[in-house]
């Protein structure tokens, strides 16, 4: 079975420029999340989304970034304009449900210059 | 707030135990879980336990779970170089949060031949 499909793997680009990071979850859950990883705060939970509804966005550390959950297949994390402190490791995982594991992609390294 | 404390780091030789050691703050809990990452890639789940179990078993890992001094472990039996990877502990919140995960910091275990 497919799991989280996260791309791109690695985006690199410079500083003003609006990023945007893609994630399929696994087919039949129902429940979405978006991670930052960094070595200072280690993992952080951005936005979390149940049935295509964004349930808790408390997470987003400001208004440059976005999440969108157009359909059960398909979400995007935007980053705009992105700055040098949005460098981190970004996770997408998604679950069958509430207390059931949270299986996660491979991340996209993001280096903003 | 929930949260999880783990040491950083472990050091074994090949073909010993590990023992990785976990506390969390949250007495409702109801699951607590072991991740595993490797470099580059994102959070591999390894086991969790129902927070009303002691104790659960899975081929080289066992989960210890104590629930009065809220502390969780995870031993590796004959520990390979295979193992090295960073090693979370995560737990889900209670009540209405019962979507979050809170995760340690991650313990890095290194095994040497």
């Amino acid at each position: 079975d497919a799991g989280v499909i996260q791309s791109p793997r690695h985006e690199v680009t410079e500083m003003g420029q609006e990023v945007t990071l893609r994630c399929k979850p696994i087919s039949g859950h129902n429940s979405l999340f978006w991670y930052r990883q960094t070595m200072m705060r280690g993992l952080e939970l951005l936005i979390y989304f149940n049935n295509n509804v964004p349930i808790d966005d408390s997470g987003m550390p400001e208004d440059r970034f976005s999440a969108k959950m157009p359909n059960a297949s398909f979400s995007t994390l935007k980053i705009q304009p992105s700055e040098p402190r949005d460098s981190a490791v970004y996770f997408c995982a998604s679950t069958l449900g509430v207390n059931q594991p949270q299986h996660f992609g491979d991340g996209t390294r993001l280096s903003i210059l | 707030g929930e949260d999880v404390e783990q040491s950083l780091f472990l050091s074994v030789r090949e073909g010993d135990s590990s023992v990785i050691n976990c506390t969390y703050t949250d007495s409702s809990s109801t699951y607590l879980y072991w991740y595993k990452q490797e470099p580059g890639a994102g959070l591999q789940l390894l086991t969790y336990i129902f927070s009303n179990m002691d104790m659960k078993q899975d081929q080289r890992l066992t989960v210890l779970l104590n629930k009065k001094d809220k502390h969780l472990s995870l031993r590796i039996a004959d520990t390979q170089t295979g193992d090295s990877a960073i090693y979370f502990c995560a737990e889900s919140s209670s009540g209405g949060s019962n979507y979050k995960l809170t995760f340690g910091k991650g313990t890095l275990l290194t095994v040497n031949p």
